[in-house]
């Protein structure tokens, strides 16, 4: 069935380094590609998306690749701050807003 | 403009029984989508609602259940309720159909 691979589960960085997070997906169908962010108690937060026809997107510090060749995406955020720690979830679906399917999620850290 | 509302955030309920979960969606929003996020399976799609419709439907048993008012606030139903039903519980809604998902704070309902 379908499913969204996530990598790493956990990533532990010092401020100011980056981070990246990677998602392989196998539905080649797939158009719609958000990320989430998720804080302790809290519901996740979109930060960031992409669809199918975008190869990038950025917004600030944080930036979203596809290749959809490849079947997979990735989250890139620069100069991490110590607020950036959090559970990262990538997803998919053939549109936004219905059925998506998450990974597993990365817990980031970033010491200060 | 006030997030997307759940009530209420705590639950707990013995085997058995049923439970009603509330969501008021971000004002103006037409789309509710529901989901259950546990540690072992991750954030898992339940179902949709659009102008009081299920538009889509998650791998859940028929014990889980929806439905979405003429305000587009909308209810999800557990009946029989088993110790693997434990979970945070999480309502998200979109503007339109294909537009990205907010979610809320979630109920967290613990089953004894």
């Amino acid at each position: 069935g379908e499913n969204v691979e996530q990598h790493p589960s956990t990533l532990s960085v010092q401020e100011g380094d980056s981070a990246v997070i990677k998602c392989t997906y196998s539905d080649s169908a797939s158009n719609y590609f958000p990320w989430y962010k998720q804080e302790l108690g809290k519901g996740p937060q979109l930060i960031i998306d992409i669809r199918s026809n975008v190869g990038e997107k950025k917004d600030q510090r944080i930036a979203v690749t596809l290749n959809k060749t490849a079947k997979h995406f990735s989250l890139h955020i620069t100069e991490t701050q110590p607020e950036d720690s959090a559970v990262y979830f990538c997803a998919q679906g053939y549109q936004a807003g219905t059925a998506l399917i998450f990974g597993k999620g990365t817990t980031l850290s970033v010491s200060s | 403009k006030a997030g997307v509302t759940q009530t209420p955030r705590y639950l707990i309920k013995t085997r058995g029984q049923q439970v009603t979960l509330s969501c008021s969606p971000i004002s103006g929003h037409r789309s509710v989508s529901w989901y259950q996020q546990t540690p072992g399976q991750g954030l898992q799609f339940l179902f949709e609602y659009f102008s009081e419709t299920q538009r889509n439907k998650g791998n859940f048993p028929g014990r889980f259940s929806g439905r979405q008012f003429s305000n587009s606030r909308s209810e999800m139903n557990v009946s029989t309720l088993e110790l693997g039903d434990s979970a945070l519980y999480l309502c998200a809604s979109s503007l339109e159909i294909n537009s990205p998902l907010h979610f809320g704070n979630g109920t967290r309902l613990t089953v004894t």
